[in-house]
């Protein structure tokens, strides 16, 4: 299986700053990797395909990047709707696997 | 708008079988892969399988030996088994829509539409 390893595990960070999210991958997933932010007690909501393309109806706060084994989501300038979990996950191939996840806090 | 919402029991009894059921409303079951996904209370995501409507499926290979997946078109469902369950599985399970995209000579998929969850606890 893919191993998907995010950092930082926790973030605290105040609204309006810039906040950049690490994904890895165990071995190279060219750009086949998706984000999703969940909040407590709901289903998660993907944000980003494709490593970098924005999903429908998303804020442009939001981009992603990389390629192969690296990747980062980032938030341009943080509101406070965007306090929650953040996941990555490839399907590069069976099993999809996910990121242990990166919680965003209020500082 | 596409909805899905799981259905099924929330406690089942160690050694014995897992069921839910995914209702798809607001669009059809065909042409798209539909997965299940679950959750452990304070824990990650993890897939479990999918089916495509025509009932071809893929599974996780740490499940693979206790999972089944089957859908019903006629009624837009489909449906997890998950045999011989302990209080490992017990977690949140999610269904969800696969969308896929081209890229690269490949067809890849995204998760775009999630269900709400349904808590299972696995508990004699």
């Amino acid at each position: 299986d893919i191993q998907m390893t995010q950092s930082p595990s926790s973030l605290s960070a105040s609204v309006g700053d810039r906040v950049t999210i690490t994904c890895r991958a165990s071995q190279s997933i060219s750009s086949y990797l998706n984000w999703y932010q969940q909040k407590p007690g709901k289903a998660p909501k993907l944000l980003i395909y494709a490593a970098s393309s924005l999903q429908s109806g998303v804020p442009s706060s939001f981009s992603g990047s990389g390629s192969g084994t690296d990747f980062t989501l980032t938030i341009s300038s943080l509101q406070p709707e965007d306090f929650a979990t953040y996941y990555c996950q490839h399907s590069y191939n069976i099993p999809y696997t996910f990121g242990q996840g990166t919680k965003l806090e209020i500082k | 708008q596409v909805q899905l919402q799981e259905s099924g029991p929330g406690l089942v009894k160690p050694s014995e079988t897992l069921s839910l059921t995914c209702t798809v409303s607001g669009g059809s079951i065909s042409s798209y892969y539909w997965s299940w996904i679950r959750q452990p209370p304070g824990k990650g995501l993890e897939w479990i399988g999918y089916i495509y409507y025509s009932g071809s499926t893929n599974y996780n290979p740490s499940l693979k030996s206790r999972v089944t997946i089957s859908v019903d078109t006629s009624k837009n469902q489909f449906s997890l088994k998950l045999s011989s369950v302990t209080a490992a599985d017990t977690a949140v399970y999610y269904c969800a829509r696969q969308q896929s995209y081209y890229y690269d000579s490949r067809t890849e998929y995204y998760f775009d539409y999630w269900g709400q969850g349904t808590l299972v606890t696995v508990s004699s």
